[in-house]
């Protein structure tokens, strides 16, 4: 089993929909979570942390339960600027290992 | 605004010549990574460095990829003799571990590796 794993998709949706992309981690002493949107051709970048209570960002909210091991990110209102694939990553072993979901892609279309 | 540089940024070369890329980390910034990423495998991570001590290079081929950091602004990624199957694009990425806070990582550009 992959320590992070992730929806590959690709999630289609029309533009206006909203968008849901679960992340699973098999490390339960995880400590730090974060997702990064990837452009085709292009460095990943940091969207947004993701903290215990929940964040939101715009459009966009993370949720972290530890209870399930799992992240979410929605996304409301998607735009077309939107398409890209987004993936998840996990600090743990003590901030020694970073892992990088496969990423999930995203095509929104008008 | 701060930013990890990696050069070159393309690199075409042929089968059996000396690979070197580059990697400047943000200032300040205590851990660097180098990933390769292709299709096929997405991101797959290489080398981890911590202040500038390697911490895992368990995803690196030892017997062609090196990676050092000769100082805190500088890391380097060599393989050789390079290989057809090392074409990809090579990630270098910075961030900070400690201190009571942890920053995410930040990612240069890529080199863009074809071995032909």
């Amino acid at each position: 089993r992959k320590e992070v794993e992730q929806d590959p998709g690709p999630f289609n949706v029309p533009e206006g929909a909203t968008v849901a992309f679960n992340c699973t981690y098999s490390n339960s002493a995880s400590q730090s979570f974060f997702w990064y949107r990837q452009d085709c051709r292009k460095e990943p970048k940091l969207l947004m942390s993701v903290y215990s209570s929940g964040n939101e960002d715009g459009r966009f909210t993370a949720q972290l339960n530890r209870a399930s091991q799992y992240i979410s990110l929605l996304i409301r209102d998607s735009k077309l600027s939107d398409s890209a694939t987004y993936l998840c990553v996990v600090w743990s072993g003590g901030y020694n290992k970073l892992i990088f979901g496969a990423g999930t892609r995203l095509a929104v279309h008008p | 605004d701060a930013r990890v540089t990696q050069t070159p940024r393309h690199k075409v070369t042929e089968m059996g010549q000396e690979v070197t890329m580059r990697c400047q980390p943000i200032l300040g910034h205590n851990t660097v990574f180098w990933y390769r990423q292709t299709m096929m495998q997405g991101l797959e991570l290489l080398a981890y460095f911590r202040n500038r001590a390697p911490l895992d290079d368990s995803g690196m081929p030892k017997d062609r990829f090196s990676a050092e950091m000769p100082d805190a602004t500088l890391a380097t990624l060599k393989i050789q003799p390079s290989e057809p199957r090392d074409s990809a694009v090579y990630f270098c990425a910075s961030g900070l571990v400690g201190g009571g806070g942890n920053s995410p990582l930040h990612f240069g550009n890529g080199t863009r590796l074809t071995v032909t």
